[in-house]
């Protein structure tokens, strides 16, 4: 399995700061396809998990961008530009590029 | 709008099945990829499996052994059965549809989640 591992676990940020996610995979996440399969999730308190961004740097429909990823092989990471309140909850990097699809810890941000 | 949503006890006996049911609305299950997910409080996200179109099911590894996922076109549902579970199994399940390749996500519709819990 491929393992990944986010950082920090904890995020704790004033209102229109940036904020920055990083989630590294234990092997490359590069198909030969030429794609990187790494996404990114976030999970608003109460609700399911959401797409934020596939293939590493592609935002979801209906994502501000404000939201950006970034990364290859096996190193990756999430940017907010200017934190919202509506931006608290956990945030999870995923590797679809083989089964079994595995996540990471989870980075729960919250507004200081 | 494909929807989905999760039905079946919210309570099982250690030892016991699991078996829980999603019910698809807005399309026709025949056309797409469905998954199911759990989140528990000490593995965080943990991938289930997969179901595909053409009937084919890939499930994790650590999981193989007890999980079955199929599919009632008549009822436009998927289901999953877990066996012999313990009170490591206690967890929000999701069903999901999952999208392959991944280009938009993998797994871009969830349902709302269902609590099992383990437990005499």
């Amino acid at each position: 399995d491929i393992m990944m591992t986010q950082s920090p676990l904890s995020l704790p940020v004033t209102p229109g700061e940036p904020a920055s996610i990083s989630c590294r995979s234990s092997q490359s996440l590069l198909s030969s396809g030429g794609s990187t399969y790494l996404e990114w999730y976030l999970q608003k308190p109460g609700q399911s998990p959401q797409v934020l961004i596939s293939l590493t740097s592609n935002r979801a429909s209906g994502v501000p961008d404000r939201f950006s990823g970034s990364g290859s092989g096996t190193d990756f990471t999430l940017k907010i530009s200017r934190v919202e309140a509506e931006d608290v909850g956990i945030y999870y990097c995923m590797q679809a590029l083989q089964t079994p699809y595995t996540f990471g810890q989870g980075t729960t941000l919250e507004i200081k | 709008q494909v929807q989905l949503q999760e039905s079946g006890p919210g309570l099982v006996k250690p030892s016991e099945s699991l078996s829980l049911t999603c019910s698809v609305s807005g399309d026709s299950i025949s056309s797409y990829h469905w998954s199911w997910i759990r989140q528990s409080a000490g593995k965080g996200l943990e991938w289930i499996g997969r179901l595909l179109t053409r009937g084919t099911t890939n499930y994790n590894p650590s999981l193989e052994r007890r999980v079955t996922i199929s599919a009632d076109t008549s009822k436009n549902q998927f289901s999953l059965k877990l066996s012999s579970v313990t009170a490591a199994d206690t967890a929000v399940y999701y069903c999901t549809r999952v999208v392959v390749p991944a280009t938009y996500g993998a797994f871009d519709i969830w349902g709302q989640g269902i609590m099992v819990t383990v437990s005499s």
